[in-house]
């Protein structure tokens, strides 16, 4: 069985600060990696995923992510924020074979002007 | 391309009525996948259909139930509605992978 912890519930920054959302999982076997962000009343919008390879994956929006195999972490990063990243953010996770995505609890990124 | 979509945007039901929610996928996805998102309980896994046939189901009572149709596009079912019903529905579809794309989701009101 898989599960995900997202460690902040809710982070609030000021606009153009730097901002580290935390994600750690648990799992038996590889996994997939992913972040989505979700609009208010919108469905989830893949921010970047992390299948194979670099363990440094950029996603869209200037948003990254690095892999941590030993630390089973999986934060998600962006060096300046805008008014507009204010959304939540969900971490997910896929063993492949079961292929469906397990999700964390989510995270209220809010950017303050 | 045009994304995933669902219908209706919006429903609202009694309790103890049968609510049924559609998903278009993506063209040339294969698979469809139900999530519930429902207050204070997150985001959940229902149903996964691929190729016409369910291939895994969510710790959900089999009062939730669907189906794929031959063109991949897939209904829920949701029979005899609790209170406790009330939420987001999202549907995802995907192409031979693991990477989802989602819809918009409806949302439904048990009343």
């Amino acid at each position: 069985a898989q599960s995900v912890t997202q460690l902040d519930s809710q982070v609030p920054v000021f606009e153009e600060a730097p901002v580290e959302l935390r994600c750690n999982y648990s799992s038996s076997v590889s996994v997939y990696l992913f972040w989505y962000v979700q609009y208010p009343n919108q469905g989830l919008q893949l921010l970047l995923k992390y299948l194979s390879g670099s363990t440094l994956v950029k996603g869209i929006n200037g948003f990254e992510a690095e892999f941590n195999k030993s630390q089973t972490s999986f934060h998600l990063r962006k060096p300046s924020v805008h008014i507009s990243d204010t959304a939540e953010y969900f971490c997910a996770v896929s063993d492949g074979s079961a292929r469906q995505l397990t999700f964390g609890s989510g995270t209220q990124l809010t950017v303050l002007p | 391309e045009a994304g995933v979509t669902q219908s209706p945007t919006h429903l609202i039901k009694t309790r103890g009525q049968q609510a049924t929610l559609r998903c278009s996928p993506i063209s040339g996805h294969t698979s469809v996948y139900w999530y519930q998102q429902a207050l204070g309980l997150g985001l959940q896994f229902l149903l996964w259909y691929d190729e016409g046939e369910e291939r895994n189901r969510g710790n959900f009572p089999p009062r939730f139930s669907g189906r794929q149709f031959p063109n991949y596009s897939s209904e829920l079912n949701v029979n005899a509605l609790e209170l406790e019903d009330s939420a987001l529905y999202l549907c995802a579809s995907s192409p031979r992978g693991v990477e989802q794309f989602f819809g918009p989701g409806t949302r439904l009101t048990v009343l």
